[in-house]
């Protein structure tokens, strides 16, 4: 399967600062992007999906000016995090879905443990 | 849209006997099907799918996967399993034509194994 990779991969920040975490697509070209989050003993959130070049489309309840999402490029696409808070401490994984590819697969990467103070 | 219910939210085992994990789906369409395995502090990684064909399909790891139409099911099962199979696993959907792929997951299904 494909390699993604996500950096960092776990993050402590001060409250009120913003972390940005990066989503690559090491070996195909990534078409489209999912951000999701998860808490503890739970099922995976999706936050957002960006296709590269245009702007991502987040889901019900996410808020677009708090989780900004940038696909650069086709391997690249990065979260950031803005006036982090307590409550935005979670897991984050992103996942990627190979250019072209019609049977919606998906390869995930490692994840990002973010802890906000 | 579709969604995908895990039965169980806990499985414990002993080393070296069968088990199986329930999912079940609700679609308007047809779907793609897939399991993926999750290790702590980590991603998920694919175990199988299934896309078309065979309704029965073998994955990693010693998993295998039954797809039934009929009772929309895709149960996971492994004849044996070890100690290092101790994981969350996630049943999860996508419509087939779908521009974007969005899988939908299940809850989870924590498998522990005891020795």
């Amino acid at each position: 399967g494909a390699v993604v990779s996500q950096h960092p991969s776990w993050v402590i920040c001060k409250s009120g600062t913003s972390v940005k975490i990066e989503c690559r697509s090491l070996d195909f070209q990534a078409t489209t992007m999912f951000w999701y989050r998860q808490f503890p003993k739970q099922s995976l959130m999706l936050m957002a999906t960006s296709n590269e070049g245009s702007k991502a489309t987040y889901e019900q309840g996410v808020e677009k000016d708090k989780f900004l999402i940038n696909h650069a490029s086709l391997t690249l696409s990065t979260l950031t995090v803005t006036s982090a808070h307590p409550e935005d401490s979670s897991f984050y994984i992103c996942s990627v879905r190979e250019r072209g590819s019609g049977r919606n697969e998906q390869f995930f990467g490692p994840g990002t443990r973010l802890t906000v103070l | 849209a579709q969604s995908v219910t895990q039965l169980d939210s806990q499985v414990p085992v002993f080393e070296e006997a069968p088990v199986e994990l329930r999912c079940n789906y609700s679609s308007s369409v047809s779907v793609y099907l897939f399991w993926y395995v999750q290790y702590p502090n980590q991603g998920l990684q694919l175990l199988l799918k299934y896309l078309s064909g065979s309704t029965l399909v073998k994955g990693i790891n010693g998993f295998e996967a039954e797809f039934n139409k009929s009772q929309t099911s895709f149960h996971l099962r492994k004849p044996s399993v070890h100690i290092s199979d101790t994981a969350e696993y996630f049943c999860a959907v996508s419509a087939r034509g779908s521009t974007l792929g969005r899988l939908y997951f299940g809850r989870g299904t924590q498998l522990t194994v005891w020795p």
